[in-house]
């Protein structure tokens, strides 16, 4: 079945890097965008950006552009997200979710990892 | 960016009871929205794309209609698994979500 599994939890002090992964199984990785998505506890949702795992292209919401960076590996079917420079209220948990549309950098979120808390605390 | 609103904020229902959910967008959105539903300690879950299709494994006591600026989730006969909070998600301008209605058992 569609699958994305993330790592774990992360604790970091402001301003250390933090890296999430999130592994996909059950389809082909290169044919469905993903997307990044965070929610701080007890809130809702906000919007990170896409990346295109086929071709690698992003697109960032402009509150995270030059902060974030959405990278992935096709050989192990992995996507990333990568946090430069965090501050405490950027403590949440993140999640990938998939574009539940082929090839579609648009579309419902038909499948989602189950989340990675990042606490950013000095 | 495209604001939704949803309301109530809190809602308190009884199972077997009729459950009716709003999201409101500033602009309109088509039919360019989704509902999930999330419980403690979980991801969400997709149950209504395009307004109105319900994804694979949604019950049929769920359903979505609505189109432009005004959407509604109606939960037809509620079921002690259906206590949870309720998401609209849009898509046709950049992505944002709702703040979320959370259904609770009275």
């Amino acid at each position: 079945q569609v699958q994305l599994v993330q790592s774990g939890a992360e604790v970091k002090k402001p301003g250390a890097s933090v890296k999430v992964s999130c592994k996909a199984s059950g389809y082909t990785f290169t044919d469905y965008y993903i997307h990044w998505v965070r929610q701080a506890p007890g809130q809702g949702f906000e919007w990170i950006g896409w990346i295109n795992p086929k071709s690698g292209d992003t697109n960032y919401a402009q509150k995270f552009q030059g902060w974030v960076t959405m990278t992935r590996d096709t050989s192990i079917s992995t996507a990333f997200l990568q946090l430069s420079r965090p501050r405490s209220d950027d403590t949440a948990f993140y999640f990938c979710a998939r574009v539940g549309y082929y090839y579609d950098s648009s579309g419902p979120f038909d499948c989602w990892g189950q989340g990675t808390l990042v606490t950013v605390s000095s | 960016e495209i604001v939704l609103t949803q309301s109530p904020a809190t809602l308190s229902l009884s199972p077997g009871e009729r459950a009716t959910l709003s999201c409101r967008a500033s602009q309109s959105v088509s039919d360019y929205l989704a509902w999930y539903q999330q419980k403690p300690g979980q991801a969400p879950r997709l149950l209504i794309y395009d307004a109105s299709h319900r994804a694979t494994g949604t019950p049929t006591r769920f359903s979505g209609s609505g189109s432009g600026t005004d959407f509604t989730l109606t939960i037809s006969r509620l079921e002690p698994e259906d206590f949870a909070v309720y998401y609209c998600h849009q898509r046709s301008n950049w992505v944002t979500f709702g703040q979320g209605t959370r259904l609770e058992i009275k």
